[in-house]
């Protein structure tokens, strides 16, 4: 079965500070693709970061980077100077080509900013 | 505004009425998605319309049924629901991308209470 775990239902970061959301899922698969998104209040799901499952450099998009572990499959985000517009539910998932369009998501861990 | 419009934003009906929920995207998109989100629960993936031809249905009930029009419209018909199917349902759009490396663009979803 193909699973993502998100262990912390919830987080907290002081508003400059750091903070580290895991993630880890299940695959027998080789080729596959990971996500973050953001959820805000809004309600609308925005892609954060892509990391490919073959590349072993670890994604970064500005203050967004990961740790991603292939063997351990550990697929962590990381925020640096953390903002009040940070604050969110953060989903991880990912997408295996052999299996067409289907997204696999985690439960969400819900950050909050405290100013 | 993201792309993807979906509406009513919020919908409470009755467990004997009929409704519909909508979701447009002008992105030059050709695949488009259900999803239903409820708390704690990773998003669960209900149908997929790939070029506005259904390619997925993971075991929904009948009570729901899609339309994909074309491929910039799509739309989930409600009917004899029940208040276990109180949740976010999230439409999302995407290339039809074999690669699985494109992500989707969400839209803000519709709060369906069913009572």
């Amino acid at each position: 079965a193909q699973t993502v775990t998100q262990s912390q239902p919830e987080m907290s970061v002081q508003e400059a500070e750091t903070v580290t959301l895991s993630c880890t899922y299940d695959t027998s698969e080789s080729d596959y693709y990971l996500f973050w998104y953001k959820q805000p209040p809004s309600r609308q799901m925005i892609l954060v970061i892509r990391q490919e499952a073959y590349k072993q450099q670890n994604a970064t998009e500005n203050r967004f980077s990961v740790n991603f572990q292939k063997a351990a499959k550990s697929f962590s985000l990381k925020i640096s100077d953390s903002q009040l517009g940070d604050a969110a539910m953060y989903f991880c998932a990912y997408r295996i080509p052999s299996t067409g369009n289907q997204f696999y998501f985690g439960t969400g861990t819900s950050l909050t900013v405290i100013p | 505004e993201t792309g993807v419009t979906q509406t009513p934003r919020h919908l409470v009906m009755g467990m004997t009425n009929k409704k519909s929920l909508k979701c447009e995207q002008h992105l030059g998109h050709n695949a488009m998605y259900w999803y239903k989100q409820s708390a704690k629960k990773p998003l669960e993936l209900m149908f997929v319309y790939n070029f506005k031809e259904q390619t997925e249905n993971n075991s929904v009930p009948s009570r729901f049924s899609p339309e994909c029009p074309n491929s910039s419209h799509l739309f989930l018909h409600l009917h004899t629901l029940q208040p276990e199917d109180s949740a976010l349902y999230l439409c999302a759009s995407s290339l039809a991308d074999q690669t699985g490396k494109g992500g989707y663009t969400f839209g803000s979803g519709t709060r369906l209470t069913v009572v």
